[in-house]
């Protein structure tokens, strides 16, 4: 079983509609939990971060995080073509020698279509 | 905001020789730095943490001897990619991480050794 999953998508929705990312983790003991945006041939961009459980939003993102099911998810709201892109989830890992390392998903590519 | 300034972006080299890959960080000190590799259509697997003044962690399957960390400021981070083949070739990213600012990325650079 892989760390962090994601569906590779890719997953496409029409323009203004809801994106909706899904990531699920093993490690019961991660702590925060973090979404990238990457366009190709570019480093990842942070979106937002997530600690608590519930919702946090921020513009159009909402990230969701349930660590009861070890499962957190973003909702992009109003998607633009610009948001085609791939968004990586990423885990941090607390403890050991390598403290705070991310462990990321493979990704799920977004495709957004007028 | 945070940045992390990573040269060169792209570089070509022959197999057999060795590339340096420096990341800065510009308006923080950057505790730790995370080196990344990401091969097309991937995510990004990460090689190795540095702390500053201290000897890299590597990640299981990562050769030490290959890939050379060096984080002896709180400013700079290099990865030297020794006697490079063309296995080698692919975007490498480094991330600062501090408790405060997170986690900020490079922009990567694209080796390609022919």
């Amino acid at each position: 079983q892989k760390e962090v999953e994601q569906n590779s998508g890719p997953l496409s929705v029409p323009e203004g509609a809801i994106a909706s990312l899904n990531c699920t983790y093993s490690d019961r003991g991660s702590q925060s939990f973090f979404w990238y945006r990457q366009y190709s041939g570019k480093s990842p961009e942070l979106i937002m971060f997530i600690y608590s459980n519930g919702d946090k939003e921020d513009g159009r993102f909402t990230a969701q995080l349930n660590k009861a099911s070890q499962y957190v998810s973003l909702l992009i709201r109003d998607s633009q073509p610009s948001d085609s892109a791939t968004y990586l989830c990423a885990v941090r890992n607390a403890g050991g020698t390598s403290y705070g390392k991310l462990t990321f998903g493979q990704g799920t590519i977004l495709t957004v279509h007028p | 905001g945070a940045v992390v300034s990573q040269h060169p972006s792209r570089v070509i080299c022959k197999s057999g020789t060795s590339v340096k890959i420096e990341c800065r960080s510009l308006d923080f000190q950057a505790t730790t730095m995370f080196w990344y590799r990401q091969f097309p259509k991937q995510s990004l697997m990460l090689m190795a943490t540095s702390n500053e003044g201290s000897k890299a962690t590597y990640e299981q399957g990562v050769e030490k001897d290959k890939f050379l960390i060096n984080h002896a400021s709180l400013t700079l981070s290099t990865l030297t990619v020794t006697s490079a083949h063309p296995e080698d070739s692919s975007f490498y990213i480094c991330s600062a991480g501090d408790r405060v600012v997170g986690y900020t990325f490079g922009s990567g650079t694209r080796l390609t050794v022919v």
